[in-house]
């Protein structure tokens, strides 16, 4: 277990809805970074955040935004969701001084 | 062209083969290299680190070229358990010392027995 915890593990909303998913990155981490994928693809980097700071964006609209709080967890919020972002949207943390990062197992959403 | 390609596969190989993955990555300033292994339908994993030096793992090697732009990874003795996806990562640098990772699409790998 990587000690990174997803929530929740599966969502179903329909096109036009917000959704919130939250990531608890392991102990002594101060970075997190989220990424989508899709069926038959890697991970796409969508963002990071380090000490609460944006910190690297991928190419994703700015409907897609998210939160680093105090104590590293994260958030990822998805505004006017389209059928195209119903993918495993994946939440990786690591330290400062290490670019290795330790996955969750991630949240799969459909969008109806 | 993509900043990170490789060939999918499936790579189709039985018990005991070796099998080799390359990945090419399209920016020179691109500063570390990872392999990660993702089984089906769970989060990926980190296989190994990538050096110029070469380095390896039991029966995992893995190998940076920078002149030529791609790493590699090479399984020996393949074994039932080692079918997956392999990602390869490529990392560059971004401002106030952070990094922007680019993953690969992956590549299948099935072992039969």
């Amino acid at each position: 277990e990587t000690g990174v915890t997803q929530s929740p593990t599966h969502l179903i909303k329909t096109r036009g809805q917000q959704v919130t998913l939250r990531c608890s990155s392991q102990s002594g981490h101060n970075t997190v970074s989220w990424y989508q994928q899709a069926l038959g693809q890697g991970p796409q980097f969508i963002f990071q955040y380090y000490r609460e700071e944006e910190n690297g964006r991928g190419n994703f609209p700015p409907r897609f935004s998210g939160l680093q709080f105090p104590n590293y967890s994260s958030e990822l919020n998805v505004n006017a969701l389209e059928l195209d972002d119903s993918a495993l949207y994946l939440c990786a943390s690591s330290s400062g001084t290490s670019n290795i990062q330790y996955f969750g197992a991630g949240t799969r959403l459909s969008v109806l | 062209r993509k900043e990170v390609e490789q060939d999918p596969g499936p790579f189709n190989v039985p018990e005991g083969a070796t099998v080799a993955f390359n990945c090419t990555y399209s920016n020179s300033a691109s500063q570390s290299f990872f392999w990660y292994r993702q089984d089906c339908r769970k989060e990926p994993k980190l296989l190994m680190s990538v050096y110029s030096s070469g380095n390896e793992d039991g029966r995992f090697t893995a190998q940076l070229n920078r002149a030529s732009q791609y790493i590699s990874l090479l399984i020996r003795d393949s074994k039932l358990s080692d079918s997956a996806t392999y990602l390869c990562v490529v990392n560059k640098g971004a401002s106030g010392g952070s990094y922007i990772p680019t993953f690969g699409r992956g590549t299948s790998l099935i072992v039969h027995p």
